[in-house]
């Protein structure tokens, strides 16, 4: 099974509503980084947090890190029909040699 | 823009072709990656790269031949593929060393194999 996975794998929800999605991994990690993918599109990175790290924020995202259950959550707020994409989790840590380790990703579908 | 460039966006080869996906780029990262994406599966890495050598190959079959000439530039070379190679190849780069391993993607090349 993957290091990052995430939950649920599609997300249908109204504009202006906030979207959240979480992701488990298993083994100790650096840190945990989020990006979003567009359709057929290359990634983008988000956010990244560490893992001394509990909550961060970037404008309308927010992330929350809990190295004791070995999850993360990220949370679109006010979401907009551009959020619509795929979200996913990456994991770095030493178990996977440092190299970034991606989850399956989300499905968002945003609504107008 | 990521500052990562691959090229084509798009490719269509037959199993008997040989072919070759470049990336590139100017952020002055010394670590490239090609990443596979299929269809309901996770981002799978293929190779890695670090200051032009190779330290990782995932089991990758040899008919995917990778070449890093320098620090900037990628390919990814195919021959005598099959249609379950067909795929978005993702090349990513990052700077190794930093502490935080943000990558940079590229807008990938749509392989269809026919």
């Amino acid at each position: 099974s993957q290091q990052g996975e995430e939950d649920p794998q599609a997300l249908s929800i109204q504009e202006g509503e906030n979207a959240t999605m979480n992701c488990s991994y298993k083994t100790s990690i650096n840190n945990l980084q989020w990006y979003r993918q567009n359709s057929g599109r290359g990634l983008v990175h988000l956010i990244l947090i560490r893992s001394n790290e509990r909550e961060k924020h970037s404008g309308r995202l927010r992330v929350t890190l809990d190295t004791s259950k070995k999850s993360s959550s990220l949370l679109i707020t006010a979401s907009r029909a551009a959020d619509t994409a795929s979200y996913f989790c990456a994991t770095d840590g030493k178990a996977a040699g440092n190299k970034l380790t991606f989850g399956g990703g989300t499905r968002v579908l945003v609504k107008p | 823009e990521t500052g990562v460039t691959q090229t084509p966006r798009h490719l269509v080869m037959g199993m008997t072709n040989k072919k070759s996906l470049k990336c590139e780029q100017h952020l002055g990262h010394n670590a490239m990656y090609w990443y596979k994406q299929s269809a309901k599966k996770p981002l799978e890495l293929m190779f890695v790269y670090n200051f032009k050598e190779q330290t990782e190959n995932n089991s990758v079959p040899s008919r995917f031949s990778p070449e890093c000439p320098n620090s900037s530039h990628l390919f990814l070379h195919l021959h005598t593929l099959q249609p379950e190679d067909s795929a978005l190849y993702l090349c990513a780069s990052s700077q190794p060393g930093t502490g935080d391993t943000e990558a940079f993607f590229g807008q990938g090349t749509r392989l269809t194999v026919v």
